[in-house]
């Protein structure tokens, strides 16, 4: 079993829609979680950090279900920008700085 | 403001010539720093992590090694390149132990490597 796991997509929405993305993880002891966005060949950036009460800035809201080591992001209003691949990401552990990263879910949003 | 640079952006190298790719990092001091490689249509593979200078723990078996002659350097090396080192490397950083920023990283632009 892969340590992040996300449906890799691509999710096809026209403008405006909402879309969620739903991501599951194995370690149990795993204490981060974020959510980074990536475009085509460029860099992963920190879309937002995942927190147990949940989350949202703007458009975008986080959740975490630490029970089911279940993680989702939900898009509203998407917008021709928001096409990128977006990666979850958990800690490896307790107490660790290395990050695990899922392999993406690819988001495709069509005028 | 905290700044990553690496360079070079891309780099085309035969089979068996040495390699050395640089990152350095501004605005913030004893960074955890991290060297990933992400291979064409796949996840990113944590190469090698660092917590301070000379400090270098290796996440897999392979052909680079790293280094961190500064607080913000770090170099990824190889001596003898192989196809499979063909990839998008991406160096990043995070705060020190203890900083708030600890668990959150940053990534450089990122050097696409083609060897041939």
């Amino acid at each position: 079993r892969k340590e992040v796991e996300q449906d890799p997509g691509p999710f096809n929405v026209p403008e405006g829609a909402t879309v969620a993305f739903n991501c599951t993880y194995s370690n149990s002891a795993s204490q981060s979680f974020f959510w980074y966005r990536q475009d085509c060949r460029k860099e992963p950036k920190l879309l937002m950090s995942v927190y147990s009460s949940g989350n949202e800035d703007g458009r975008f809201t986080a959740q975490l279900n630490r029970a089911s080591q279940y993680i989702s992001l939900l898009i509203r209003d998407s917008k021709l920008s928001d096409s990128a691949t977006y990666l979850c990401v958990v800690n490896s552990g307790r107490n660790t700085g290395k990050l695990i990263f899922g392999q993406g879910t690819t988001l495709q949003v069509k005028p | 403001s905290q700044t990553i640079h690496q360079w070079p952006a891309t780099l085309v190298q035969p089979v068996g010539s040495p390699l050395s790719l640089e990152c350095t990092v501004e605005g913030t001091s004893n960074p955890n720093l991290y060297w990933y490689r992400q291979a064409a249509g796949r996840g990113l593979q944590l190469l090698f992590y660092s917590v301070g200078i000379g400090q270098i723990s290796s996440e897999v078996p392979q052909n680079l090694s790293a280094s961190r002659p500064q607080d913000r350097q770090f170099i990824l090396s190889s001596k003898k390149l192989l196809l499979s080192d063909s990839g998008f490397y991406l160096c990043a950083w995070s705060g020190g132990s203890g900083s708030s920023r600890e668990r959150e990283q940053y990534f450089g632009p990122g050097t696409r490597l083609t060897v041939t």
